[in-house]
């Protein structure tokens, strides 16, 4: 089947606008992650969803960022008030199962958002 | 803040020599994973190795894992240009999975 899918591919912001960053994962994948990838650098954990359950939040920089997964299929990443520190890759993977176990993570092309 | 840490940052190999690359890590693990990631493209997963195992192949990849040193290598043999690319390590602890930093391979043809 399909892999996991995100839209846009690139977004250009001006600082203080909102954006919103869309994941299709992969049909019946219980867990989604979302990471930001600075330029040069690994990805870095966001938050964690178990189905439509928001288990793990603690990566997310401010306030300004949420995440949300209603229906446990598709996430959507909303930034508010963007800033040009921002400026990032932004990844999202699912796996089959629960996070604990060791299912293979599959990623996403990613969202590129520069601030200006 | 980045778990592991890969070691060399950079590698410039030619075509058909053996590319190794070291990765460090700081916490307890269940297991760690390497991946590659392409100019422009997503992360792959390549090969996972739980905690209980010392080394694991696939292909033309040979990964080791030493919890005592917190650390794991990834060796590719016969690297391909098709292989140039950056490559991470991943941990996994209960549900995080912490990335390094990268090791940026280029394989000159």
């Amino acid at each position: 089947g399909a892999g996991v899918s995100q839209s846009p591919r690139y977004k250009v912001a001006k600082r203080g606008q909102d954006v919103a960053l869309r994941c299709d994962p992969i049909s019946g994948h219980v867990s989604l992650f979302w990471y930001q990838q600075a330029l040069g650098q690994g990805p870095e954990f966001l938050t964690y969803f178990q189905n439509e359950a928001q288990l793990d939040k603690s990566g997310l920089p401010s306030d300004r960022f949420f995440a949300e997964r209603p229906e446990g299929s598709v996430s959507t990443l909303k930034i508010q008030r963007t800033q040009q520190e921002d400026s990032a890759v932004y990844l999202c993977a699912s796996t089959r199962g629960l996070a604990e176990t060791t299912d293979t993570q599959y990623f996403g092309p990613g969202t590129r958002l520069t601030v200006l | 803040s980045q778990q592991g840490e890969e070691d060399p940052q950079a590698l410039s190999i030619q075509e058909g020599e053996n590319a190794t690359m070291n990765c460090s890590y700081k916490t307890s693990i269940n297991n760690l994973q390497w991946y590659r990631q392409n100019s422009g493209r997503g992360l792959v997963h390549l090969i996972l190795i739980r905690s209980n195992e010392r080394e694991k192949h696939s292909g033309r990849l040979r990964v080791t894992l030493d919890t005592s040193k917190k650390s794991s290598s990834l060796l590719i043999t016969a690297s391909r240009a098709a292989d140039t690319a950056s490559y991470f390590c991943a941990t996994r602890g209960y549900q995080k999975v912490t990335f390094g930093t990268g090791t940026k391979l280029q394989v000159i043809p």
